[in-house]
């Protein structure tokens, strides 16, 4: 297996644009969670989806971000207008019901807005 | 709520040296408790986990870590540190293996020659 696929794996992008970011998780995978990682703040979960469903959106900072999963094999989360302090990076990770295995992460997309 | 500490942001340890990192947690019910390494640039790769069963557990690249209930505790330990291991590590806990972990901050491992 590829494992959880992110792209892309650096992005640098002007304040006020959007910006897109996707996830491929593990087939067979029903879990999918968008995590943000700063310097200041850690690990933050952002979202998360069960069977391509939104669980959990408590995470996601403000009405700017926005995430979809439209089917098993993909996700996006899209932030519209980014701004300098979105600058982090995200991660994806899936996980299997009924598998306590914890996550399998992807290698993160590292974002800069200047 | 689910909270996890890490009350350690750096350690240095000397190669060779023993390596133990502390995690505490609270939690309202038998947790679910994960170590993840994640190298620089690289995403958090699974160490080991606990969930029922023996309180020691080992894992992957020689790492170990000790469940103790009494002391919210699951700290990672390993007996000699490579210059390999440099690297953060987290400790999370949740309800389930598979749905919503909460992290700690990470320790950040300094492994001097």
């Amino acid at each position: 297996d590829a494992g959880v696929i992110q792209s892309p794996r650096h992005e640098v992008t002007e304040m006020g644009q959007e910006v897109t970011l996707r996830c491929k998780p593990i087939s067979g995978h029903d879990y999918l969670f968008w995590y943000r990682q700063t310097m200041m703040r850690g690990l933050e979960l952002l979202i998360y989806f069960n069977n391509n469903v939104p669980i959990d959106d408590s995470g996601m900072p403000e009405d700017r971000f926005s995430a979809k999963m439209p089917n098993a094999s993909f996700s996006t989360l899209k932030i519209q207008p980014s701004e300098p302090r979105d600058s982090a990076v995200y991660f994806c990770a899936s996980s299997h019901r009924g598998h306590h295995y914890g996550y399998t992460f992807g290698s993160g997309t590292r974002l800069t807005v200047v | 709520a689910q909270s996890v500490t890490q009350p350690d942001i750096h350690i240095t340890v000397s190669e060779g040296a023993s390596l133990e990192l502390r995690c505490n947690y609270s939690y309202g019910a038998t947790p679910y408790l994960f170590w993840y390494v994640q190298s620089p640039g690289q995403g958090l790769q699974l160490l080991l986990k606990y969930f029922s069963g023996d309180t020691l557990v080992q894992g992957i690249k020689g790492f170990e870590a000790e469940f103790k209930r009494s002391q919210s505790s699951f700290n990672l330990r390993k007996p000699s540190v490579h210059w390999s291991d440099a690297a953060e590590y987290f400790c999370a806990v949740g309800p389930t293996g598979f749905q919503k972990l909460v992290f700690g901050t990470g320790t950040r491992l300094l492994v001097s020659p």
